[in-house]
């Protein structure tokens, strides 16, 4: 079983287009985030979640909407896409708010905006 | 705002010698420190991490230590494997503990 589960791993889409990741982890965390990956690799916080509940609201455009159904589920929505979207989004878990125990990585979603 | 600064951006040795990669924090109320390993393709993983009442943690030939007065740590690899080429980042706890601030990664090259 993948801890953390993202889809899809690849999405290739117009500018201009909406479209969505899925994340779902089966770690039984209270606590999950969005980063980004630019293609310098920097690793930036976008989202984090706690029991449904938005916790980070990093600077990012509202063009992004995280949605989380319950504890083990955060989606991410985006509208209107950009070029400069295209990067690779990683969702992670961890226990409790405090992440003083470390992430556990999903594999990542690879976005590139035509 | 919170920090972390990561050096060096590349670092290349051969195969058998140690390589260190050293990072600073800015905010003195983070209190944990973890390493990622992140292969080419995949997800980063966590290798070690240290938290702030302790100043060194050893796991084979994986070290790290932590200087919390000059807010400085460091990942310590010894006897380095071509299978240790990575990008390795560091981390710290932000502020208010509700998430990780990374590096900017440091690419290994172990050449054999």
């Amino acid at each position: 079983d993948t801890a953390v589960s993202q889809t899809p791993k690849y999405l290739v889409t117009q500018m201009g287009n909406d479209k969505s990741i899925k994340c779902e982890q089966n770690l039984g965390h209270d606590t999950m985030y969005w980063y980004k990956q630019d293609s310098k690799k920097f690793l930036k916080i976008m989202f984090s979640y706690n029991n449904k509940e938005l916790i980070i609201n990093e600077t990012v455009p509202n063009r992004f909407s995280p949605k989380s159904p319950d504890k083990a589920h955060l989606n991410l929505h985006i509208n209107s896409l950009e070029l400069g979207d295209s990067a690779v989004y990683f969702c992670a878990s961890s226990q409790e708010t405090a992440a003083n125990y470390g992430y556990t990585f999903g594999s990542g979603t690879r976005l590139t905006v035509v | 705002g919170e920090n972390v600064e990561q050096h060096p951006s590349t670092l290349s040795v051969q195969e058998g010698d140690s390589a260190v990669i050293k990072c600073t924090y800015s905010d003195s109320a983070s209190n944990y420190f973890p390493w990622y390993k992140q292969e080419l393709g995949k997800r980063p993983q966590l290798i070690i991490d240290i938290r702030s009442n302790v100043g060194e943690k050893k796991d084979q030939r994986i070290a790290v230590t932590l200087n919390k007065t000059a807010k400085h740590f460091s990942l310590h690899i010894t006897e380095t494997q071509p299978e240790d080429s990575a990008v390795y980042f560091c981390a710290a706890t932000n502020q208010a503990g509700t998430a990780l601030i990374f590096g900017k990664g440091t690419t290994l090259s172990v050449s054999s």
